[in-house]
């Protein structure tokens, strides 16, 4: 078991261009969560999966974002035309059980400039 | 709906003293409560749960914490401060329902810093 694994670590990407963020969690765990944290904030909800299925969104989700869960496996989360406001830690966090606690991954720090 | 409040956002102790972070919560529902700590650059790492078992639970690095229903608190407690404490440490709460946990609420953080 390595954990919950996060790629890349950091991404540097100019304004409009399109950035895509892979976790891995850990193998047996059936849910995967996806939070943005801020600079001096706690994390952000963003989406969930329970095993491929995408059951909610954050609101904070605008239509540049979307997340995917093939397979009930891995997860990708893409943002389109980023914006200077998306520079964010990104980190993603995964689950099993009804009373599974999150296990986090180390995050993906997105630079917007 | 849920929330989570945590009073202070910067706290300083000197080492071997009282580590006190303060947690209320807010749940519509039986909640699940959770104390995380973050280390510069790093991911979330748990340090204990309540999940409705004793209400006084202990958790990693002599780190625990007590669940008053009546006061909706979950404050985190350490009796002696180390140096290596000095990070950053997050509540969080999740409904505690049948289908199982889903949603983490996060508090916006209370920083940790252990003077010598």
């Amino acid at each position: 078991d390595t954990g919950v694994s996060q790629d890349p670590r950091h991404k540097i990407t100019k304004r409009g261009q399109n950035v895509t963020f892979r976790c891995d969690p850990i193998s047996e765990h059936n849910r995967l969560y996806w939070y943005r944290q801020t600079l001096g904030q706690g994390p952000e909800f963003l989406t969930y999966f329970q095993n491929e299925a995408q059951l909610e969104k954050s609101r904070l989700l605008s239509d540049r974002f979307s997340a995917e869960r093939p397979k009930g496996s891995f997860s990708t989360l893409e943002i389109q035309r980023t914006e200077q406001g998306d520079s964010a830690m990104y980190l993603c966090a995964s689950s099993f059980g009804v009373v599974g606690e999150a296990f986090f991954g180390q995050g993906t720090r997105l630079t917007v400039v | 709906a849920q929330s989570v409040t945590q009073l202070g956002s910067h706290v300083s102790v000197s080492e071997g003293a009282l580590v006190l972070l303060r947690c209320n919560y807010s749940s519509s529902v039986p909640p699940y409560l959770f104390w995380y700590v973050q280390y510069p650059n790093q991911g979330l790492q748990l340090l204990l749960k309540y999940t409705s078992a004793a209400t006084l639970v202990k958790g990693i690095n002599g780190f625990e914490a007590e669940f008053k229903k009546s006061e909706t608190s979950f404050h985190l407690t350490k009796p002696s401060a180390h140096m290596s404490d000095a990070a950053e440490y997050f509540c969080a709460v999740t409904p505690n329902i049948a289908s199982g946990t889903y949603k983490y609420i996060f508090g916006t953080g209370t920083r940790l810093k252990v003077l010598a």
